[in-house]
């Protein structure tokens, strides 16, 4: 199966800074199929991207992804105080599909 | 609106089995997939598996095969994940989710089900 490694597991940042998470593939992702989500403490996850790039209906746009092959990210262009939450990634281009192990992203 | 109302808390003693349900409403049933995912306390998303439930098909992750088994009744338009001879690490929040064809990620939520294993 493909493992998916997210970097960092922890990431301590301030309203309005920029936040880069990392997704690597294990091997390549097939047509890239890598999406991502967004999970609140006792929510179940959200949806924010699918297709490395293409996001969600009602998504704001400073949430972008993009990547390629076993390389992915994803990017908070100015993090707002509702942004801070753990992120996963997920691949859909191989059964089975995995998960990530999240990214926290705290308020530093 | 698209929404997933799952079946609430269960608590099971190991080496029983439990069925969680899953009902949707706000779109056609049959014209996506069903997605099951699990979390314990303070872990990841765990994926389990998939349920078509114009076909009946599943495919489910190699950890869990032989003791789940995912099924629908496109008549209520409902999802079912009973998941077979419980141990104390299958305590976690069982989530279902609308599955996108052929891909499998999920654009909608149920709310979760907690299960809870313990003698």
């Amino acid at each position: 199966e493909i493992v998916l490694t997210q970097s960092p597991g922890t990431l301590s940042l301030s309203p309005g800074e920029r936040a880069t998470l990392s997704c690597r593939a294990s091997e390549s992702v097939p047509n890239n199929y890598l999406a991502w989500y967004q999970q609140k403490p006792g929510q179940p996850p959200r949806l924010l991207i699918s297709g490395v790039s293409s996001r969600a209906a009602g998504i704001p746009d400073r949430f972008s992804g993009s990547g390629f092959g076993t390389d992915f990210t994803l990017t908070i262009s100015r993090l707002e105080p509702e942004d801070f939450a753990v992120y996963y990634c997920q691949q859909y281009g191989r059964a089975p599909r995995t998960f990530g192990q999240g990214t926290k992203l705290e308020i530093k | 609106q698209v929404q997933l109302v799952q079946s609430g808390a269960e608590v099971k003693k190991p080496g029983a089995s439990v069925k969680v349900s899953c009902k949707a409403s706000g779109y056609t049933f049959s014209n996506y997939d069903i997605t099951w995912v699990r979390q314990a306390t303070g872990q990841g998303l765990e994926w389990m598996g998939w349920m078509n439930p114009n076909s009946g098909n599943t495919g489910y992750a190699p950890k869990f095969r032989g003791r789940v088994t995912m099924t629908g009744d496109a008549s209520i338009n409902t999802a079912y994940m009973e998941l077979s001879s419980l141990g104390s690490d299958d305590t976690a929040v069982y989530y279902c989710g609308r599955g996108i064809r052929n891909h499998l990620f999920s654009d909608y939520w149920g709310q979760g089900a907690l299960v809870t294993v313990s003698s």
